[in-house]
């Protein structure tokens, strides 16, 4: 499978709202509503913040938040704070036990 | 506190072996799927192995099928990912995961061990 496609790059200021989206196909992100986001900051391990499309898991903040339409999931990270300046990945179920992530999304908070 | 260990990598020569371990703790690791992705040097991450949490069951991805074997030891809780045949384009930052249970997402990574197929 194709990597899922994601903007190189996103910024914000502090305290507004953006959106990272992911671009799949009807065999993963579009068929399957099984789109799991990640937060990455360099040289930790990479959090789990939303899974199964629009869910957070116990201890995620509320200013994240998932969606999808058709092929595309999107990630929005509302009041944006500077601890959110991280690497943001996707990544979708792709049937018979396999995946596909992300390229990955570079969130710069100005 | 969930924690996963990888450990094993290193250099290796192309056509050599390398063996990876996950050393988890915190929780019960016989309950959970387990699996390896990895991600290349400027590259995404690629989804490499499962292994299920009786080990019965396992999953390759095609570029890694006969040549890489992954099992898990739950009386010691640890994930392992034999490799063989290694090849340039195995190089790569390993990590280990544990499955969330039941909704395709993974709730922890380890920090991953670096494994590099050199001559």
């Amino acid at each position: 499978q194709s990597a899922l496609t994601q903007h190189a790059s996103v910024s914000g200021s502090p305290g507004q709202s953006i959106t990272i989206s992911c671009t799949g196909t009807s065999s993963d992100v579009g068929f399957y509503n099984l789109v799991s986001w990640y937060q990455h900051h360099p040289g930790k391990a990479p959090k789990l913040i939303i899974y199964e499309g629009d869910k957070r898991p116990s201890g995620v903040s509320t200013r994240f938040s998932g969606s999808k339409s058709g092929n595309t999931a999107s990630l929005t990270i509302s009041g944006l704070q500077a601890e959110d300046e991280a690497d943001y990945f996707c990544c979708s179920y792709a049937g018979r036990s396999t995946y596909v992530f992300g390229t990955g999304t570079w969130v710069t908070v100005l | 506190e969930v924690q996963l260990v990888e450990s094993g990598g290193g250099l290796v020569r192309p056509g050599g072996s390398l063996r990876l371990s996950c050393a988890a703790s915190g929780f019960t690791f016989n309950k959970y799927l387990m699996h390896w992705v990895r991600q290349a040097p400027g590259k995404g991450l690629m989804y490499v192995s499962a292994i299920s949490s009786d080990g019965t069951y396992t999953y390759y991805a095609d570029s890694v099928k006969g040549r890489f074997t992954i099992s898990r030891d739950n009386s010691k809780n640890i994930l392992f990912l034999q490799m063989s045949s290694l090849r340039g384009e195995d190089t790569a930052l390993y990590y280990c995961l544990k499955d969330q249970s039941g909704d395709y997402s993974f709730d922890h990574w380890g920090q991953g061990t670096l494994v590099t197929v050199s001559s």
